[in-house]
Parts: C-alpha cells; sequence; structure tokens
C-alpha cells in the first residue's frame, strides 16, 4: 500500500493567518492527490482534485500544489469556517489511502 | 443534490457478520461514472478504504480485510451495501459510504457515517 504522510498533525492559528498542509507519499503518485475538509459530525468534503484543481464551489484562497511524492494545501487567509480537519488521498493505485489528518484549530 | 445516508445496527457481536446500507438519493447507483465505496475510521486512527463496486460489475477489496468484505447493490432502490463478515473488536469504526469518480478515484460525496461497535 501507498504510505500518505501529512504534516503537521495540527496546527494552531488566527482567522487571517496563511496556513499550509504538507503531504508525502511512500511512492510517486503523479497528481493523482485529492484533499478534504472535515468539520466535526459532518461528512467530508472534496476540496480539490488532480493536486491542484478545485471541485465546484471551493474559495479561491484554498490552493494545492506538488506531484510525484510531495504536495502542498495552502490557505491563504484563514477564515472562521475553515477550522477543521483536513486529509489528503491518493488515488494512483488501490487500496486508495488517506493521510492521518491535519487538525486546524482557534489560536 | 446527491446525498447519501448509512443504516444499520449500532452493535455487532464478535464473529458475526456487520451489515449495512448506504441510501443514494439526487443521483442513480447505476451510472458508469462513479464507484460506490465503503470507507471506515477507528477511533483515533486514520481513514481506512474497504472497498468499492461499480455498476458494470468491477469491484476490488483491501487486502487487509482478508477476504471478509463484500459489497453489492441494489439498483431498484438506489442502495448499495456493506456486508463484513467475523468481525472482531478491531472492526469498530466509524463507518461511511461514498460516491466516488472513476477516474480519479476520489469520493466526490460521502454519507454522514455511522458508529458500528463490535462488542460482546
Amino acid at each position: 500500500d501507498i504510505q500518505m504522510t501529512q504534516s503537521p498533525s495540527s496546527v494552531s492559528a488566527s482567522v487571517g493567518d496563511r496556513v499550509t498542509i504538507t503531504c508525502r507519499a511512500s511512492q510517486d503518485i503523479s497528481s493523482w492527490l485529492a484533499w478534504y475538509q472535515r468539520k466535526p459530525g459532518k461528512a467530508p468534503e472534496l476540496l480539490m482534485y488532480g493536486a491542484s484543481s478545485f471541485q465546484s464551489g471551493v474559495p479561491s484562497r484554498f490552493s494545492g500544489s506538488g506531484s510525484g511524492t510531495d504536495f502542498t494545501l495552502t490557505i491563504s487567509s484563514l477564515q472562521p469556517e475553515d477550522f477543521a480537519t483536513y486529509y489528503c488521498q491518493q488515488a494512483n493505485s488501490f487500496p486508495w489511502t488517506f493521510g492521518q489528518g491535519t487538525k486546524v484549530e482557534i489560536k | 443534490q446527491v446525498q447519501l445516508q448509512e443504516s444499520g445496527p449500532g452493535l455487532v457481536k464478535p464473529s458475526q457478520t456487520l451489515s449495512l446500507t448506504c441510501t443514494v438519493s439526487g443521483g442513480s447507483i447505476s451510472s458508469g461514472d462513479f464507484y460506490w465505496s465503503w470507507i471506515r475510521q477507528p477511533p483515533g486512527k486514520g481513514l481506512e478504504w474497504i472497498g468499492y463496486m461499480y455498476y458494470g460489475g468491477r469491484s476490488d477489496y483491501n487486502p487487509s480485510l482478508k477476504s471478509r468484505g463484500t459489497i453489492s447493490l441494489d439498483t431498484s432502490r438506489n442502495q448499495f451495501s456493506l456486508r463484513l463478515s467475523s468481525v472482531t473488536a478491531a472492526d469498530t469504526a466509524v463507518y461511511y459510504c461514498a460516491r466516488v469518480l472513476v477516474r480519479p478515484a476520489h469520493p466526490d460525496y460521502w454519507g454522514q457515517g455511522t458508529l458500528v461497535t463490535v462488542s460482546s
């Protein structure tokens, strides 16, 4: 299985801060990477796919980059509704696997 | 708007079979554009893909389940189901059903999740 390692596991930030989350794959996954946001008690929501393509309706303050084994999700100016847990997921080979999650908390 | 909703027992005894159903609204499971999947998250652990079924009959399961899982589609009810046999406490988890784009394989809609506890 391809292992996905996210860092940090949690981050404390303030509204307006820039937040960057990284995701590293244990082998080359090209651009077969997605990012999800999950809020407590809610279903995860797809934010980005293909490493850098927006899902419909996602605010432009979110951006993704990377290819191969190293990827980043950046929130350029953190908003109150962005406090959540974020996961990366590879779709290069089955079983598709997720990172362990990064919790973005209010500072 | 596509919605998915899991249903099934919240408590299963060890060695028995876990059975869950996902009801899909706002879209047809007969569509060839999607896989229909189950994903779980044990308490304090990460998300784990259980498997998927495609309307055309293709399916695949995580080898970590050691052939205990079966996913089936009921097109007449627009539902799909998971059966996981010979459960142990390690199968205690929040179980999510999800619609997964065929290419790339990313879930674009998820259910809210249902907690299943394996305990006697």
